[in-house]
């Protein structure tokens, strides 16, 4: 299985600053083939369901607020939200989906500090 | 906007097989493809598997053994059965639709239903 890693498990910024979450997988999960990386991030509120924010490593699902952005290739992908927003407040999971099975990484809390 | 809704018992005792339908409205459940994924309390979540009304599946090893999914298209809905449950399986289950044009990632969740185990 692809294991993935996210840090921190949880941090604090204050609001109107950026956020960086990161995540590492443990083998590459871009296919050279059509040069996808096959990752997704996704924001979680308590009694929630996860909401898909990014795919494709860095595309943005519709809706979403553009001060959200995904990056990386291959092994090392990062979400950022440029300018803290008070509803940002939430976990958040990047998941491969390059092999099966699908795995996600253990989350990272977002809080206001 | 294609609405998921999960349904099913929520307590079980050990060796019993847990039986969740999802119900789906706004689409048809002939066209994409369908996933389950779980979340133990406090934990992320966990990919099930997927699955096509085609009968193109495909399951997570670790649970493979155990699971069972089945469509109805008069009503709407697909299911989930896996059998043999422990406390391990005690979680938030949720089905979700597979993102067109996404790879496999999933755009669109049901509300969640908890599953508890527990003699």
């Amino acid at each position: 299985d692809i294991v993935m890693t996210q840090s921190p498990d949880s941090l604090a910024v204050s609001l109107g600053e950026r956020a960086t979450i990161n995540c590492k997988s443990s083998q590459s999960i871009l296919y050279s083939s059509n040069n996808n990386n096959y990752l997704a991030w996704y924001q979680q509120k308590p009694g929630q369901p996860p909401y898909l924010l990014i795919y494709w490593a860095s595309t943005r699902e519709s809706g979403v607020p553009d001060r959200f952005s995904g990056s990386g290739s291959g092994t090392n992908f990062t979400l950022t939200i440029s300018s803290l927003q008070v509803e940002d407040v939430a976990v958040y999971y990047c998941q491969q989906y390059h092999s099966a099975p699908h795995t996600f990484g253990q989350g990272t809390k977002l809080q206001i500090k | 906007q294609v609405q998921l809704q999960e349904s099913g018992p929520g307590l079980l005792k050990p060796s019993e097989t847990l039986s969740l339908t999802c119900t789906v409205s706004g689409g048809s459940i002939s066209s994409d493809y369908w996933s389950w994924i779980r979340q133990p309390p406090g934990k992320g979540p966990e990919w099930i598997g997927y699955l096509h009304y085609s009968g193109n599946t495909r399951y997570n090893p670790s649970l493979k053994s155990r699971v069972t999914v089945s469509f109805d298209r008069s009503n709407n809905q697909f299911s989930l059965r896996l059998n043999s449950v422990t406390a391990a399986d005690t979680a938030v289950y949720y089905c979700a639709r597979v993102l067109r044009g996404g790879g496999w990632s999933l755009g669109d969740w049901g509300q969640g239903t908890l599953v508890t185990v527990s003699s």
